[in-house]
């Protein structure tokens, strides 16, 4: 099925420990974006990439990398683990212009101990 | 600073009625705003885009209508179901920007 993968679904970290959030889109979208949202919370935007090797920080960059290699995919690390990395994170792809809608992962909920 | 909200918050009524959620924005100089639906321990699905250029876009029960002039969208939901019961957000994309900014959303109970 067409739409954004997001591997794992769920993590429990140990603090300072490192890991990477895989997403991965089939629908040739030039635009991906990282999200997380905390309990209650709207969704804040780590980091974005409009198309292969241009990456772009959001609201909330710190302690986190992007990399974008292929246009499919655009995967999260998450650097010395803190606990105020506790969140849900979602992946979201969209085309550049016009009626670019925006199409997310199922996202993957990450626990730092 | 490019800002989104959402009110109310929270809004629980009786099987259906008819009822609408808010969202404003600051800046008018929007490219889209987008209706989103989330429930509990899930991902968003989209439920209406709205382009700079129209006033209003519908799907079945559902109606979202724009007013950039004074920073608002409103989602319309007509003869309201239980199945309605979820977490409603808006995002807006502007002129001079590539990314989403997402209002905290307003938690939609329908009581049978």
């Amino acid at each position: 099925n067409a739409g954004v993968t997001q591997t794992p679904k769920f993590r429990i970290l140990k603090i300072g420990q490192s890991m990477t959030l895989q997403c991965a889109q089939d629908m040739n979208h030039n635009y991906m974006y990282w999200y997380r949202q905390d309990p209650g919370m709207g969704l804040k935007l780590i980091y974005y990439s409009v198309g292969a090797g241009i990456t772009d920080k959001g609201e909330v960059p710190n302690g986190y990398n992007v990399s974008r290699s292929t246009t499919e995919d655009f995967p999260l690390r998450l650097e010395l683990a803190a606990p105020s990395q506790t969140s849900v994170y979602f992946c979201a792809s969209s085309y550049p212009s016009g009626a670019n809608v925006l199409t997310f992962g199922a996202g993957s909920r990450l626990t730092v101990l | 600073k490019q800002e989104v909200t959402q009110i109310p918050a929270a809004l629980s009524v009786p099987e259906g009625e008819n009822l609408v959620l808010n969202c404003s924005f600051t800046d008018s100089a929007i490219y889209n705003l987008q209706w989103f639906r989330q429930d509990p321990g899930k991902g968003l699905t989209s439920l209406l885009l709205i382009q700079s250029s129209q006033r209003e876009q519908t799907s079945g029960r559902l109606n979202a209508s724009l007013d950039k002039s004074s920073g608002r969208s409103t989602l319309y939901i007509a003869a309201s179901q239980p199945g309605d019961s979820a977490t409603y957000l808006c995002a807006v994309r502007w002129n001079y920007g590539q990314n989403f900014v997402f209002g905290p959303g307003t938690r939609l109970s329908v009581l049978p």
